[in-house]
């Protein structure tokens, strides 16, 4: 099993829907969550991060955490053309002081 | 302005050749990282390092070497390249801990032949 799981997608959604990114992890000790975009032919970016249950807003985007059923979840309201890109989910994992595991990412679409 | 460099964007070796990928920040991180990305694997930590000469084996170093001997440049190093190794390589950055967002070069494309 995969530490950090994905859906590969393609994800598509309408432009100005919700896009909703998934990312389960294997392990319960994992402390810290990020969410990375990468543009097509680009290097990816930090968007989000998050270290506690509940969810954290900024702008149009919204990481939600939830440790118990170990995932960690990416809203997108309004979704933009703009915002088509692989999203990246990256965990630290217990043991794993410096390092992240990342995902293999899912890929959305916003359709105008 | 924070930077990560990589030396190549594009670079076509022979099976065997010895390849070198550098990768320069400047902006005095403690931490580099080496990762490789492939469609459907996303992103793999071959190698990283968190001080000059102090490297870490990530989870798929077999085939790969680094160096660190000045705190801005990471070196990966292919010993002896294989079709395999045929993917993108991407560089990162990272100040102090692991909440600290990390920052990517580029990528540099490796085609093995």
């Amino acid at each position: 099993q995969k530490e950090v799981e994905q859906n590969s997608g393609p994800l598509s959604v309408p432009e100005g829907a919700i896009a909703s990114l998934n990312c389960t992890y294997s392990d319960r000790g994992s402390q810290s969550f990020f969410w990375y975009r990468q543009y097509s032919g680009k290097s990816p970016e930090l968007i989000m991060s998050i270290y506690s249950n509940g969810d954290k807003e900024d702008g149009r985007f919204t990481a939600q955490l939830n440790k118990a059923s170990q995932y960690v979840s990416l809203l997108i309201r309004d979704s933009q053309p703009s915002d088509s890109a692989t999203y990246l989910c990256a965990v630290r994992v217990s043991g794993s002081a410096r390092q992240l595991t990342f995902g293999s990412g899912t890929q959305l679409t916003v359709l105008p | 302005d924070v930077k990560v460099t990589q030396s190549s964007r594009y670079l076509v070796k022979r099976t065997g050749e010895k390849v070198f990928l550098e990768c320069v920040q400047d902006m005095d991180h403690e931490n580099m990282f080496w990762y490789r990305q492939d469609p459907g694997l996303g992103l793999r930590l071959i190698y990283f390092s968190y001080d000059v000469k102090m490297k870490e084996k990530g989870d798929i170093p077999e085939g790969y070497s680094v160096s660190r001997e000045k705190k801005e440049r990471f070196s990966l190093i292919l010993e002896s390249a294989s079709t395999n190794q045929t993917s993108m390589y991407l560089c990162a950055s990272r100040e102090g801990q692991v909440y600290n967002e990390q920052f990517f070069g580029p990528g540099t494309r490796l085609t093995v032949l």
